[in-house]
């Protein structure tokens, strides 16, 4: 399963909302009615942390202020309001089409 | 939480062992996987472990040369890596895998393949 991201970079000006666009080559519902679509975030000089899982569930910690939708093939994070904190790379990734786990290939989100 | 070990520098065709130390939660009931992270920032899945030992899968590229294990009593897995070459050089990580998503990942290990 191909995952495409898009943009591949995003300037943001700090306050203002953001939104990152992934899908994937094949329907990402499960036999099961689930869709294993997650996000992931990753700033520079660490290993990815999961911000969502199954496109809208939050991990616990992560700031409301991300969000995930979508459905089928076509998904996205919206950030509200862009922190400095949130820069880095995003990724999605499909697990629905098991065992091989497949990425978007990034999104790089930087400050104006 | 995951700790990595291992990793550095090895010559084409050589040979490399990485480990994945866990700890905060129940190791043997956890399934791993091993992911890669290439100069250009793509994430590759590698391999899959399930509870047990069983079952195992590994991607392609990989396939024939990397082989995954873990040791319960240990809390670990590993990824033996042999036949190395310059393309294998990436950051590795090793990441829980639950509900078909992968979290915590570890801090990272790099393998840098060259003469």
């Amino acid at each position: 399963v191909v995952m495409t991201q898009s943009p591949l970079s995003l300037p943001v000006t700090l306050g203002q909302p953001a939104s990152i666009s992934c899908r994937s080559s094949q329907s990402l519902v499960h036999s099961t009615g689930n869709t294993y679509l997650s996000w992931f975030h990753q700033r520079p000089g660490q290993s990815p942390r999961r911000l969502i899982y199954k496109v809208s569930k939050r991990d616990s910690g992560v700031p409301d202020r991300f969000s995930g939708s979508g459905s089928g093939t076509d998904f996205t994070l919206k950030i509200s309001r862009v922190e400095a904190e949130d820069v880095g790379l995003y990724y999605c990734m499909q697990g629905t089409h098991w065992p091989a786990l497949s990425f978007g290939g990034g999104t790089k989100v930087e400050i104006e | 939480q995951l700790v990595q070990s291992g990793g550095g520098l090895v010559k084409p065709g050589g040979s490399l062992r990485l480990s994945c130390a866990a700890s905060g939660f129940s190791f043997s009931d956890e399934f791993f996987s091993w992911v890669r992270q290439g100069p250009g920032n793509g994430l590759e899945w590698l391999s899959y472990i399930g509870n047990g030992g069983s079952p195992i899968y590994y991607a392609d590229s990989v396939k024939g040369r990397f082989t995954i294990s873990r040791d319960d009593a240990k809390n670990s897995v590993y990824l033996q890596m042999n036949s190395l070459r310059a393309e294998d050089s990436a950051v590795y990580y090793c990441a829980r895998v639950a509900d078909s998503s992968v979290d915590p990942w570890g801090q990272g290990t790099v393998v840098t393949v060259s003469s």
